[in-house]
């Protein structure tokens, strides 16, 4: 049974700073692996996608890395701005089926502070 | 960018009620999925529905539930009689095809059982 991890649980940092949030899984048989955006209250936004073939997708101010191998990704964020502040989650599809459901770390509460 | 679009934003329903929450996934999406989050806790795989069925379900996704695509553009998760441990967000998500593509989430609906 696929388990993801999100460590740590909650950042704060000052504007302006870079910073990493991690994410770990169990079952490295993974299609793909998706970051998401949770705003207080409200709905996911997907941020980057990245497919097993790849090591790194970037978005603006986003990279996010992928290393199958040893069940990880991270998620880097550059020049932090308040804005940034929310919950960042991982998510990995089952390997086994076509139904491919995700599972879902528990998040990393980010706040940037002015 | 296409959208999910969910309806209510917010229910509030009476214990034992019944209550349908609606979605309009992107329309050439061909797989189509319900997740809830508890307050507090992970987002978790409720059911995925592909070519008119049901796919898979997870154990939370007892007689109570349903889902149904009755005219090919909406998408509804039914709950019969709602108890208290129902109160979450739902988010209905949708994909466009197998394996590859990520997930497209709405931005939820808000069940408050009292």
């Amino acid at each position: 049974k696929q388990e993801v991890t999100q460590i740590p649980a909650a950042l704060s940092v000052p504007e302006g700073e870079n910073l990493v949030l991690n994410c770990s899984f169990t079952d490295s048989a993974i299609y793909n692996l998706q970051w998401f955006r949770q705003d207080p209250g409200k709905g996911l936004t997907s941020l980057l996608l990245i497919q097993s073939s790849q090591r790194e997708q970037t978005s603006g101010r986003l990279n996010a890395s992928l290393d199958k191998s040893s069940g990880r990704s991270t998620l880097y964020i550059a020049a932090s701005q308040p804005g940034d502040s929310a919950t960042y989650l991982c998510a990995v599809p089952n390997s086994g089926g076509s139904n491919y459901k995700l599972t879902f770390g528990k998040g990393t509460l980010l706040t940037v502070n002015p | 960018e296409p959208e999910v679009t969910q309806t209510p934003s917010h229910q509030v329903t009476q214990m034992g009620q019944e209550v349908i929450l609606r979605c309009v996934p992107i329309s050439n999406h061909l797989y189509f999925y319900w997740y809830r989050q508890i307050l507090g806790q992970k987002v978790e795989f409720l059911v995925s529905f592909y070519n008119n069925e049901i796919s898979e379900k997870s154990e939370i996704f007892d007689d109570q539930f349903s889902v149904e695509r009755p005219d090919g553009s909406n998408f509804t998760l039914k709950i019969r009689s709602t108890k208290l441990e129902d109160s979450a967000m739902y988010f209905c998500a949708s994909r466009l095809a197998d394996r590859g593509p990520g997930y497209t989430f709405g931005s939820g609906t808000r069940l408050t059982v009292v």
